[in-house]
């Protein structure tokens, strides 16, 4: 079946460092591919997306790109700050599909 | 702009007891779902729905219920409370199956 594999956290940094949270799925088709951010206490945000191969998504310093090769849809930033302490959800989308499938999630811990 | 509106935000029930969880949203989204997720967990599905009277098992549907009267509300309820249900529960909508809006949660604790 379609799956999303992510990371194993906490990923643990200090502010200003560059961050990768890795993501990789399996599917039958060609999905669209999703970031999802939870902070402590709030529901899940939408941050970026992607809907084919070599898209690249972007929001608020992060970037995915969407790699049909490897079937990777890696999320970094250039320099986190404290305030991008929270969950991150990979997930996949396919045509026709009521639902997402989401992978575990990554905590990211930044320090000052 | 409301989105996706989820009562009560806390609530702590007895082993046995029922409650409904709600949820409402204003965007005129066909696509609603209920989610559950148990600490340091990620996110397991309860129960979705496609439209106004139609509604589906998600993997862990067990000691829940749901219905769908109307587009805007998406009532999740359990029935006799078990400890093993104390979680947070989100509930989301979408569009057409994607780019989910979700709520902001329902901390449940049954002792």
């Amino acid at each position: 079946g379609d799956s999303v594999t992510q990371m194993e956290g906490p990923v643990t940094l200090s502010e200003e460092a560059f961050l990768t949270i890795n993501c990789t799925y399996t599917a039958t088709g060609y999905p669209s591919l999703f970031w999802y951010v939870q902070y402590p206490g709030e529901g899940l945000q939408l941050l970026l997306k992607a809907t084919k191969a070599d898209d690249k998504g972007s929001n608020k310093g992060f970037e995915a790109t969407y790699r049909k090769e490897t079937t990777s849809f890696h999320l970094e930033k250039g320099s986190v700050q404290v305030s991008d302490s929270a969950v991150y959800f990979c997930a996949l989308h396919l045509s026709g599909y009521s639902t997402l499938t989401f992978g575990k999630g990554t905590m990211l811990l930044v320090s000052p | 702009n409301a989105g996706v509106t989820q009562t009560p935000k806390f609530r702590i029930l007895k082993i046995g007891q029922s409650m409904t969880l709600q949820c409402t949203q204003d965007m005129n989204h066909n696509y609603m779902y209920w989610y559950r997720q148990d600490p340091g967990m990620g996110l397991k599905l309860i129960y979705y729905s496609v439209g106004a009277g139609i509604t589906d098992k998600g993997e862990v549907p067990n000691g829940y219920n749901v219905s769908r009267s109307t587009t805007e509300d998406f009532p999740l309820r359990l029935e006799l409370a078990a400890p093993s249900q104390t979680s947070v529960y989100f509930c989301a909508s979408s569009p057409g199956g994607a780019g989910y809006t979700f709520g902001s949660g329902t901390r449940l604790t049954v002792v």
